[in-house]
């Protein structure tokens, strides 16, 4: 069965530096999503990419972030200088045309110190 | 403003009891609705979900969740647990319009014990 992937599963890097988690969505989706989770907190959304532009950001997702699917396959989220509190679990997802429910990648802990 | 309630952190209960994990939700109209679950280190899974129609759903693993129209609710339910059911479940609404994103509640964790 098909499934969202992500690269890497675990991320360290110093505050300050740019960041790039990605993701492989299903290949015949067409919208995709970037959600984060803070340990031991909720599921929060941080943007969603439809027809190769945002089509909603979170106020989380501020000027420190953008989104990218550079090839046919790959979907992407940079984080430009990160922040302690940038630390977290971020997952990928992706819905089909037709689909309702969201499929969600394995995520990447993103640890910054 | 969507939103998602989750009344409680943890559900316990013996293997081989009913289970329910409670959801109440506040969004205009008559979203999405919908179960995932989490286990330790993993990502998220999907469990069921409500679209239209029957208000009983049911799902993976044998779980169910009934939706309730008046009380704005989806509780998840499953007849009998499993030791292998102790996860954290998160109910999640979104509109029927567009493919727009997912509200989660705060999630509950459930522990079977033996």
């Amino acid at each position: 069965e098909p499934e969202v992937t992500q690269t890497p599963s675990h991320q360290v890097t110093q505050m300050g530096q740019e960041v790039i988690l990605r993701c492989v969505p299903i290949s015949n989706h067409l919208y995709f999503y970037w959600y984060r989770q803070i340990l031991g907190q909720k599921v929060e959304f941080l943007v969603s990419f439809y027809n190769n532009e945002i089509s909603e950001k979170s106020e989380i997702f501020d000027d420190q972030f953008s989104v990218e699917r550079p090839d046919g396959s790959n979907f992407t989220l940079k984080i430009r200088s990160t922040k302690l509190e940038d630390s977290a679990m971020y997952f990928c997802a992706s819905t089909p045309r037709e689909g309702t429910e969201q499929y969600f990648g394995p995520g990447t802990r993103l640890t910054v110190t | 403003a969507q939103s998602v309630a989750q009344p409680e952190d943890q559900v316990n209960v013996a293997e081989g009891n009913p289970l329910t994990v409670k959801c109440t939700y506040s969004v205009s109209g008559n979203p999405y609705l919908f179960w995932y679950v989490q286990y330790p280190n993993r990502g998220l899974q999907f469990l069921l979900k409500y679209i239209t129609g029957d208000n009983l759903v049911k799902g993976s693993y044998g779980f169910e969740a009934e939706f309730n129209k008046s009380q704005t609710s989806f509780h998840l339910k499953k007849p009998s647990a499993l030791v292998s059911d102790s996860a954290l479940y998160f109910c999640a609404v979104r509109p029927r319009t567009g493919f727009q994103k997912l509200v989660f509640g705060t999630g509950t964790r459930l522990l079977v014990s033996p």
